[in-house]
């Protein structure tokens, strides 16, 4: 069953403490995203990467870390710096030499008490 | 950078009316416009897309239409069904063959449709 696989779909955490969220795709895709979603602001990008051990900031990107060691993987760090991290995280991964068709994981929500 | 503008935010309509989502774009070079379906709880899926040598493309009970000059384009359904209830992402991007790095997304729209 070929698809991105988000983990934990949900994740609670205290102030100041980092938090990673996992993502893995069977697809063999390139390119992989990390989206935040809030109510009434669309899908906005942490961070990209085209190729493995290679990653760029998008437009919110401050507060947050990621890792491309694996094709498969990319994996996004919340970290303690990020000052309203309570969002739902979506991964994506989209096969950049064909469509530019995002397939979207089923997402992430964390919850900072 | 791009900045798409999306209306309305939430759009009521009665189940076998049409239902039309509009949206706006500032970069003039951008070319490649999807539109992504989220239902409640799920992941977002792509249901549509136009490119920029394209003025509209229809699929089923769906179809998308864009006018470069304005530089806006909208989303229409016809013959609404319950399950057409979900929040609706436009977006834009200079796609040059691959990528959604470039990609900049409206805020959505919620559909609902009411029986």
């Amino acid at each position: 069953d070929g698809g991105i696989t988000q983990s934990p779909k949900y994740l609670f955490r205290k102030e100041g403490q980092n938090v990673t969220l996992s993502c893995e795709q069977n697809l063999n895709h390139d390119a992989m995203y990390w989206y935040r979603q809030d109510p009434g602001q669309g899908l906005r990008l942490i961070y990209y990467s085209q190729i493995v051990n290679d990653f760029q900031k998008g437009d919110i990107a401050e507060g947050y870390s990621v890792s491309r060691e694996k094709k498969e993987s990319f994996p996004l760090t919340v970290t303690s710096a990020q000052k309203n991290p309570t969002a739902f995280y979506l991964c994506a991964s989209t096969d950049s030499l064909n469509t530019g068709e995002l397939f979207f994981g089923e997402g992430s929500r964390l919850t900072v008490l | 950078g791009e900045n798409v503008e999306q209306h309305p935010s939430t759009l009521s309509v009665q189940e076998g009316d049409s239902a039309v989502i509009k949206c706006t774009y500032s970069d003039s070079a951008s070319n490649y416009f999807p539109w992504y379906k989220q239902e409640l709880g799920k992941r977002p899926q792509l249901i549509i897309d136009i490119r920029s040598n394209v003025g509209e493309k229809k699929d089923q009970r769906i179809a998308v239409t864009l006018n470069k000059t304005a530089k806006h384009f909208s989303l229409h359904i016809t013959e609404t069904q319950p399950e057409d209830s979900a929040v609706y992402f436009c977006a834009a991007s200079s796609y040059s063959g691959g990528g959604a790095d470039g990609l900049t997304f409206g805020k959505g729209t919620h559909l609902i449709i009411q029986p």
